[in-house]
């Protein structure tokens, strides 16, 4: 029974482009949630989505930033023109509801941008 | 506003019992959660409590006092492979898991 996957697991980007996180859920998991930590930081809450629908975004960016769930496929979170402020370690969990309960987090992919 | 306050350092020696306190403040709240990371690695789920008391996991015991805004994480029989980050979260108003800036363990033989 695979676990959350996430990819890639490193990405490093020029200032400018485009940056594509994908996450797939654990199997059976229908609520998915983004997560950014910076270095000795705790995970501050970005995006909280079920399939083809955003439930909470009260943590992403206003600009640049944009997450989906589709109905076939993995969560991804767009950051669009990368700033060397971005970089930090992206970490996707995924949970069976959106109940006070466990999360299961992925191994994270590390932005870098130069 | 929202935020949980834990210790950034802890020191132990091998089979010896540390405690990880955490105060929160949340607009709203159900629970807390803690978890523990290595090395910068996928967070793990240690306990959740929503009601007061103490709930135990083996080595592990989480302890909520909902009067105080306060809970810590009871960690008995350390062992070296407990070196790691430990992070406090509560879910407060909202679908929102809010995370405290996490306490590094660190275990000496």
């Amino acid at each position: 029974n695979a676990g959350v996957m996430q990819n890639p697991r490193h990405l490093v980007r020029r200032r400018g482009q485009e940056a594509r996180l994908r996450c797939s859920p654990m199997k059976g998991h229908s609520h998915v949630y983004w997560y950014r930590q910076l270095p000795e930081e705790g995970l501050k809450f970005m995006v909280y989505l079920q399939k083809e629908n955003i439930i909470d975004e009260s943590g992403m960016p206003k600009e640049r930033f944009s997450a989906e769930f589709p109905k076939e496929g993995p969560s991804i979170l767009r950051i669009q023109q990368v700033v060397r402020g971005d970089s930090a370690a992206y970490f996707c969990a995924s949970s069976p509801t959106g109940s006070y309960n466990e999360q299961f987090f992925g191994p994270g992919t590390r932005l870098t941008v130069l | 506003g929202q935020s949980l306050e834990q210790p950034s350092e802890v020191t132990a020696v091998e089979g010896a019992i540390v405690q990880i306190n955490c105060t929160y403040q949340t607009s709203g709240f159900y629970g807390l959660s803690w978890y523990q990371q290595h090395d910068g690695g996928a967070p793990t789920f240690l306990s959740y409590n929503a009601l007061d008391g103490l709930e135990e996991t083996g080595r592990f015991s989480s302890f909520l006092s909902r009067s105080d805004s306060y809970g810590y994480l009871l960690l008995q029989e350390l062992q070296m492979k407990d070196s790691a980050s430990y992070f406090c979260a509560a879910w407060g108003a909202g679908t929102a898991l809010i995370f405290g800036k996490g306490t590094t363990l660190s275990v000496s033989s």
